[in-house]
């Protein structure tokens, strides 16, 4: 399968302590996304990576988040102390262009 | 404030008839608009796109319709088969904008046998 692949699917984690998520695009992509969905909602966007620089970021995008692609090719998006408000599920997805994204299956973080 | 808009949280209809599904957005500034189906558990598959030059883009069953001076458009999807149960999100950007994805709240469609 040469979709894009994220781990864990699940995170359980207590209040406070830090998580980090991976993401794996399709290989020929050069660009990556992270979004976040919350029940109810569609995705919000968080950040963009053209290779490995980082292009963009949303203001959802707090000082405690912080995303990484060093070779431009997997990215990792750490959550630092977290807090019961960032349970959701924190989506990837990459793209050959910069209108058609291809998601992965998402990871879904509980803070309890 | 949102700017892309699904007002129907629910659509359930027979297998066989058509499905619409109807978004509108607030932003004159978005030129391409896509829409996205989600199954539980899984992340949102592209199903189909259409660019503000175009005012309908079809694909097999579904068919996108964009009226631009009412900043509106739909989906269709005929006939309708019940592994189309999912929900269904629209999305609007602006070229250039870097794949910053605006997402309506989505609209869960059913589709009964």
């Amino acid at each position: 399968d040469t979709g894009v692949s994220q781990n864990p699917r699940h995170k359980i984690t207590k209040r406070g302590q830090n998580v980090t998520f991976r993401c794996d695009p399709i290989s020929e992509h050069n660009r990556l996304y992270w979004y976040r969905q919350t029940l109810g909602q569609g995705p919000e966007f968080l950040t963009y990576f053209q290779n490995e620089a980082q292009l963009e970021k949303s203001r959802l995008l707090s000082d405690r988040f912080s995303a990484e692609r060093p070779k431009g090719s997997f990215s990792t998006l750490e959550i630092q102390r977290t807090e019961q408000g960032d349970s959701a599920m924190y989506l990837c997805a990459s793209s050959p262009t910069s209108e058609k994204l291809f998601f992965g299956s998402g990871t879904q973080l509980s803070v309890l | 404030d949102q700017q892309v808009k699904q007002n129907s949280p629910s659509l359930s209809v027979q297998e066989g008839r058509i499905s619409i599904l109807n978004c509108d957005y607030t932003n004159s500034m978005f030129d391409y608009f896509l829409w996205y189906k989600k199954y539980p558990a899984e992340g949102p598959t592209f199903l189909i796109s259409i660019s503000s030059i175009k005012d309908k883009n079809e694909d097999g069953r579904f068919t996108v319709f964009l009226n631009k001076s009412a900043k509106h458009l739909s989906l269709h999807i005929v006939p309708s088969q019940p592994g189309d149960s999912a929900v269904y999100f629209c999305a609007a950007t602006r070229r250039g904008s870097q794949g910053n994805l605006i997402f309506g709240k989505g609209t869960k469609l059913s589709v009964k046998p």
